[in-house]
């Protein structure tokens, strides 16, 4: 139990489809993190929150689209993705921006498109 | 452009002692992370280094030194529940964290 759950954590879709990933922190901390996670590559930082606000958005396509309703929790709704989107998705949070401490991760979410 | 360069794949034996590379070319540097990621896991925290040396925690060790821009893991008396992804990361001048592509680390009877 790492304080961060991600659901679902597999999903398949197809690539007109739409869904959500779901993430919730119960750290209390302030900022949130998504990330997506490809064999072999380096994270990849998607979206950044700090007390709800959006601080940073990596040049995402926007067929992604964050939400974040509160500070304990954080979405990425999924709309017309394609194959290459496949890959593990996982949320984060931190105490504050800008992490000089360290960042929970949640298990993650695996997402495959077919 | 920023990078950090880590092996891809290690084997090391139960029992054994490990060393995992790190070297990283960032635009400043205001630490350096060590994560752990069992198969199908998140992610965990292992070691947070921001001045040169050893910084040491049970089995596992960390080594910094800015000057080369390089880093190591160190596992000591291996066991098999350490075989996993080892992901070092670099928080830059801008607070950004920079990750290297991790190394799966193999533990062999």
């Amino acid at each position: 139990e790492t304080g961060v759950t991600q659901t679902p954590r597999h999903l398949v879709m197809g690539m007109t489809n739409k869904k959500s990933l779901k993430c919730e922190q119960h750290l209390g901390h302030n900022a949130m993190y998504w990330y997506k996670q490809s064999a072999k590559k380096p994270l990849e930082l998607m979206f950044v929150y700090n007390f709800k606000e959006q601080t940073e958005n990596n040049s995402v396509p926007s067929r992604f689209s964050p939400e974040c309703p509160n500070s304990s929790h954080l979405f990425l709704h999924l709309h017309t993705l394609q194959p290459e989107d496949s890959a593990l998705y996982l949320c984060a949070s931190s105490q504050d921006l800008g992490p000089t401490g360290e960042l929970f991760f949640g298990e993650g979410s695996r997402l495959t498109v077919l | 452009g920023q990078n950090i360069d880590q092996p891809t794949e290690m084997t090391a034996t139960e029992g054994a002692i490990v060393q995992i590379n790190c070297t990283y070319q960032t635009s400043g540097f205001n630490g350096l992370f060590w994560y752990q990621q069992h198969a199908g896991e998140a992610p965990t925290f292992l070691s947070y280094n921001v001045l040169d040396g050893l910084e040491e925690k049970g089995r596992f060790s960390s080594f910094l030194s800015r000057s080369k821009g390089y880093s190591y893991l160190l596992l000591k008396e291996l066991q098999m529940k350490d075989s996993a992804s080892y992901l070092c990361a670099v928080l830059d001048s801008n607070y950004q964290l920079i990750w290297g592509a991790g190394t799966k680390l193999i533990i062999k009877p």
